[in-house]
């Protein structure tokens, strides 16, 4: 069974600068999650869909972020413009919620450089 | 937001000892703990899971331990190996299907 898969696995950008990244979840999952990894730190949740709705995005800077799950399948997390505060490594997560479940299954990440 | 820490950043152990791996969350309200492994260039990836109504947990190799009282985690590695080395996550489930992921410990298998 493939994973989470994303792409790009690396960017390097100048600030201002738009940035996109892209996460196919794994088939079946219903739940997707965007999460930002700083260096040293653990990841930090930005935005939680169901399906294609986005049920928690408290954590996502809606000035500069935007995301979108259209059908319920792939996803698309934006950046513009982008900061140099920005560079972190961008994780997709994915699970198939049932009751009591909570195991997130993670993709390798897009670490973006932000010049 | 209440947070999860971890009590080391680093832990050194030799190639087969035990290694444990330690994590205080401060919500006591928290009833799902997770620990994750996550190597270089990839993501975390899920080692074992614990709910708030067991003491102890065991799986292949790893077994995590919980202290309601006083709020802590442990994860025990047996016989570590060097696939071992990475860095290790655990996380708290604070609503639903929200998860807060601590700092982090480093933790290196020497030969």
């Amino acid at each position: 069974e493939a994973g989470v898969v994303q792409s790009p696995r690396y960017k390097i950008i100048e600030k201002k600068q738009p940035v996109a990244f892209w996460c196919n979840p794994i088939s079946g999952h219903n739940t997707l999650y965007w999460y930002r990894q700083n260096l040293g730190q653990g990841p930090e949740l930005l935005i939680r869909y169901e399906n294609e709705e986005a049920v928690d995005d408290s954590q996502l800077p809606k000035d500069r972020f935007s995301a979108e799950r259209l059908k319920g399948v792939d996803s698309t997390l934006k950046i513009q413009p982008a900061e140099l505060g920005d560079s972190a490594v961008y994780l997709c997560a994915s699970s198939l919620v049932l009751s009591g479940s909570n195991e997130q299954f993670f993709g390798p990440g897009t670490r973006l450089t932000v010049l | 937001g209440e947070s999860v820490g971890l009590h080391l950043p680093t832990l050194s152990v030799q190639e087969g000892d035990n290694s444990i791996i330690n994590c205080a969350y401060s919500n006591s309200a928290s009833d799902y703990f997770i620990w994750y492994k996550q190597e270089s260039g990839k993501g975390p990836q899920f080692i074992i899971d614990i709910r708030s109504n067991m003491d102890k947990r065991q799986g292949q190799r790893v077994t995590v331990l919980l202290n309601k009282t006083v709020k802590h985690l442990s994860l025990q590695i047996a016989a570590t190996q060097p696939g071992d080395s990475a860095v290790y996550f655990c996380a708290e489930r604070q609503g639903a299907q929200k998860l807060v992921f601590g700092q982090g410990t480093r933790l290196t298998i020497n030969p």
